[in-house]
């Protein structure tokens, strides 16, 4: 079953911060966060696998808590190269990843 | 990190003809590849997985003979889009799985059919 994404889409300010939201039905084993910019393939971002972790990559970080089937991007400071469409990816054990319908970001200046 | 490339980026051809897609792993042995595919401003729908030397598993509502799936071995996945017709337009995306649980996405192609 499709994650749901919220918001659908956002609009931020040079280095405003951000939150995006992928929740699901299904008991999760792993959630994969990827950014897509128009007419290219998706990016990886980061994995969080069960146990509640978090992880960070420069101003980009996210959580995942597994008993709510949740997790969590965090954007801070953004710059206007994180525009794009980001896609949360869930696994439920050794299975394909579903992508959530996606959050479109807009970074003006 | 692991590369996969996809062959050829674009396509375009005339309905009902067959278009063969490529999916590489570079640096990898993929156990697992995967097909989807992209309509505009839509979210990526998986197509089908594929497993080295057996038969692709499709998702419900994909026809497998018209999307024909071969993963003939570690490195090379093909996708053959059969008797295409202008709904087949799409950007269709490959990933592979090594024996982790991390997918690497392919650049994409973007096949129109006219």
């Amino acid at each position: 079953q499709q994650p749901v994404q919220s918001p659908q889409a956002v609009i931020l300010r040079e280095g405003e911060d951000a939150v995006i939201n992928c929740s699901s039905s299904k008991a999760l084993y792993s959630v994969h966060w990827y950014r897509q910019k128009h007419g290219e393939a998706p990016v990886f971002l980061m994995i969080l696998l069960k146990g509640g972790e978090q992880k960070g990559h420069e101003k980009i970080s996210a959580s995942f808590n597994e008993k709510k089937q949740q997790s969590s991007l965090y954007l801070t400071a953004s710059q206007l190269s994180y525009s794009g469409t980001y896609f949360c990816g869930t696994d439920s054990g050794n299975t394909p990843l579903v992508f959530g319908k996606g959050t479109r970001l807009s970074v003006i200046a | 990190g692991a590369v996969v490339s996809q062959h050829p980026s674009w396509v375009i051809c005339k309905s009902g003809t067959s278009v063969k897609i490529e999916c590489r792993s570079l640096d990898f042995q993929a156990t697992t590849m995967f097909w989807y595919r992209q309509f505009p401003k839509q979210s990526l729908m998986l197509m089908a997985t594929s497993n080295e030397g057996s038969k692709a598993t499709y998702e419900q509502g994909v026809e497998k003979d018209k999307f024909l799936i071969n993963h003939a071995s570690l490195t090379l996945s093909t996708l053959t889009v059969t008797s295409a017709h202008p709904e087949d337009s799409s950007f269709y995306i490959c990933s592979a799985r090594d024996r982790t649980i991390e997918q690497f996405f392919g650049p994409g192609t973007r096949l129109t059919v006219l």
